[in-house]
């Protein structure tokens, strides 16, 4: 079936670090692929998205790109900063031979900057 | 424009009691679907609505049930509540354009039930 692994947390980083985040899927089909971000206390926020292959989804220093031939969709980004500190979920949409989406997510893995 | 709203935020009830939660989706967009958040599950598929009408289904028990209005409005239902039920739960709507369903689901805030 399908399914996302993230590589498990939590990762403490000191400000301006290099993050990256890695994560793998297993899917039937052409999925697409995002990165949500939780705050605490709040719901999902969505970071980026890709919907085929070679894509690369970019917002707020973030990057990811699909990765066909690796199964993976590995979030970067270049200077952490504190208030990146949240928990990230890698996500796929299921293919579904009938119409409709769900949401498929990763465990998510919690970054933690500090100053 | 508005977000996803759920109400209400915090639920504190009692083993065998039902709740009800309710979502409005962002104006516009027709979907919405219900997420159950634990730290042991993570986050769990409950299912997706769409024109009044269910169109997918997560494996939850006949419990979980769900239904949406014709101003896309959803409310969810948990009946005879167990301690397991205790979860952030989310919701989120997404926008479907001449047929074509857009993959993007945008969250509430969530309801955060506590089953004592």
């Amino acid at each position: 079936g399908n399914s996302v692994t993230q590589m498990e947390g939590p990762v403490t980083l000191s400000e301006e670090a290099f993050l990256t985040i890695n994560c793998t899927y297993t899917a039937t089909g052409y999925p697409s692929l995002f990165w949500y971000v939780q705050y605490p206390g709040e719901g999902l926020q969505l970071l980026l998205k890709a919907t085929k292959a070679d894509d690369k989804g970019s917002n707020k220093g973030f990057e990811a790109t699909y990765r066909k031939e690796t199964t993976s969709f590995h979030l970067e980004k270049g200077s952490v900063q504190v208030s990146d500190s949240a928990v990230y979920f890698c996500a796929l949409s299921r293919v579904a031979n009938q119409a409709g989406t769900a949401l498929i997510f990763g465990k998510g893995t919690t970054l933690s900057v500090s100053s | 424009k508005a977000g996803v709203t759920q109400t209400p935020r915090y639920l504190i009830k009692t083993r065998g009691q039902q709740v009800t939660l309710s979502c409005s989706p962002i104006s516009g967009h027709r979907s919405v679907s219900w997420y159950q958040q634990t730290p042991g599950q993570g986050l769990q598929f409950l299912f997706e609505y769409f024109s009044e009408t269910q169109r997918n289904k997560g494996n939850f028990p006949g419990r979980f049930s769900g239904r949406q209005f014709s101003n896309s409005r959803s409310e969810m239902n948990v009946s005879t509540l167990e301690l397991g039920d205790s979860a952030l739960y989310l919701c989120a709507s997404s926008l479907e354009v001449a047929g074509k369903e857009q993959e993007t689901q945008y969250f509430g805030p969530g309801t955060r039930l506590l089953v004592l």
